[in-house]
């Protein structure tokens, strides 16, 4: 069955710094892998998702910036943090099937 | 662009009533419809995924119900529990099953 990792779990920033979170997922190839934001009381906001390696499509415009170097691993990054970028992210694969997979989420404080 | 909305917003009940909470999309023409849990500080846990051709499904003490031409689908708890307690979030795919759009959720309470 898949599974996805990802960390940190917990992040306090300063505003301006850089940050980098990674996914990585096992029991799987060639998934369609997500970054999700969710922020307090909010539902889901898709960011990115790529459907291969070096393949990226992002939905909505901001400073954040995606890169999956690896089948099997997701990056999300910023070069300098927005007090607006606090919040919940999730990183969630789609395999064969129909369901969407999550990990268990990394939460970013910009301070 | 394709909304989708969640009713109520909240909802507390106390342990053995039967709920339902719905979910409502504005566009019609999607690959499927999923439920989910979410608790506090956590992932989502898939429930049920209904595909577009279907009209509900069931699994345990839940259904999940689907009226594609109408925009709405509903989660039946039957007989809630404590542990029932979380927030519960629908999504639906395009016609490519690529991309999920869920609603805001309903964060459900369960009072012993």
């Amino acid at each position: 069955s898949q599974t996805i990792h990802q960390w940190p779990a917990t992040l306090v920033q300063p505003v301006g710094s850089p940050l980098s979170l990674e996914c990585t997922v096992e029991g799987t190839s060639n998934p369609n892998l997500y970054w999700y934001r969710q922020a307090a009381g909010r539902g889901l906001q898709l960011l990115f998702y790529s459907v291969g390696i070096g393949q990226i499509s992002s939905e909505v415009p901001q400073n954040l910036s995606a890169s999956r170097p690896q089948d099997r691993q997701f990056i999300l990054s910023s070069k300098k943090l927005l007090l607006s970028d606090s919040g919940f992210y999730l990183c969630a694969l789609t395999a064969s099937g129909n369901t969407i997979y999550f990990g268990e989420g990394s939460w970013l404080t910009v301070v | 662009k394709q909304e989708v909305t969640q009713i109520p917003a909240a909802l507390s009940v106390p342990e053995g009533e039967n709920l339902v909470l719905n979910c409502s999309f504005t566009d019609s023409a999607i690959y499927n419809l999923q439920w989910f849990r979410q608790d506090p500080g956590k992932g989502l846990t898939s429930l049920l995924l209904i595909q577009s051709s279907q009209r509900e499904q069931t699994s345990g003490r839940l259904n999940a119900s689907l009226d594609k031409s109408s925009g709405r689908s509903t989660l039946y708890i039957a007989a809630s529990q404590p542990g029932d307690s979380a927030t519960y979030l629908c999504a639906v795919t395009n016609n490519y099953g690529q991309n999920f759009v869920f609603g805001p959720g309903t964060r459900l309470s369960v009072l012993p």
